[in-house]
């Protein structure tokens, strides 16, 4: 039972224009979430965070909005750019960071010139 | 800083023999560590959860006889693929816990290609 989905396998953006990402998720009892970002063959990239006591985190371009009554969060990237190419996953976990994430199947962001 | 480093990258081995991965912390000290492995266009899947000096957890379904973890220190954990077979080729990943993050973010390795024919 997939815990953490990410219902959208790819997304195509034009460059300059808002990304946005989403994530849905079915544990009541993740109180952490994550996003990375991952380059084929290559580790996870740690991008931004947030607490289940927070709707929104904003770092930079990259904002995370979190809806816990509807189980759902989502990335927005703006503006976006052609290093935002890669995929994308979301991350949950239940109480404090010793625990392992859940991790969602990605999406794969594709920025068009 | 929060860099993690896996060793080797890619591996090819005969089966039945066993594969030693590492992963490092460089500059900074963790004392938990994790380890994933992702099959192609499926999601990171956590196997185990490290902790220096003591035994590793493992997830439902995960042999622990076969996927050996020692976590030595606190800047190094080890995975060993024990009589390693085709089926376990896949994309090994450590993360570790701690660095600018504090206790909150995981930090991932570049990850280990293993292939076993």
């Amino acid at each position: 039972d997939q815990q953490v989905k990410q219902n959208s396998p790819s997304l195509s953006v034009q460059e300059g224009r808002i990304s946005i990402l989403n994530c849905d998720y079915t544990n009541s009892m993740f109180d952490y979430f994550l996003w990375y970002k991952k380059y084929p063959a290559e580790g996870p990239t740690f991008l931004i965070s947030i607490s289940s006591i927070k709707d929104k985190n904003e770092d930079g371009r990259f904002t995370v909005f979190l809806n816990k009554s509807a189980k759902h969060l989502s990335l927005h990237i703006v503006p976006s750019q052609p290093g935002d190419s890669a995929v994308y996953f979301c991350a949950a976990r239940v109480g404090g960071g010793a625990d392992g994430l859940t991790f969602g199947k990605g999406t794969h962001l594709i920025i068009q010139p | 800083g929060a860099v993690v480093s896996q060793h080797p990258s890619r591996v090819i081995c005969k089966s039945g023999t066993s594969v030693k991965i590492e992963c490092r912390s460089l500059d900074f000290q963790a004392t938990t560590m994790f380890w994933y492995r992702q099959f192609p266009k499926q999601s990171l899947m956590l196997m185990a959860t490290s902790n220096e000096g003591s035994k590793a957890t493992y997830e439902q379904g995960v042999e622990k006889d076969k996927f050996l973890i020692n976590h030595a220190s606190l800047t190094l954990s080890t995975l060993t693929v024990t009589s390693a077979h085709p089926e376990d080729s896949s994309f090994y990943i450590c993360s570790a816990l701690g660095g600018q993050g504090g206790t909150d973010t995981q930090y991932f390795g570049p990850g280990t290609r293993l292939t076993v024919l």
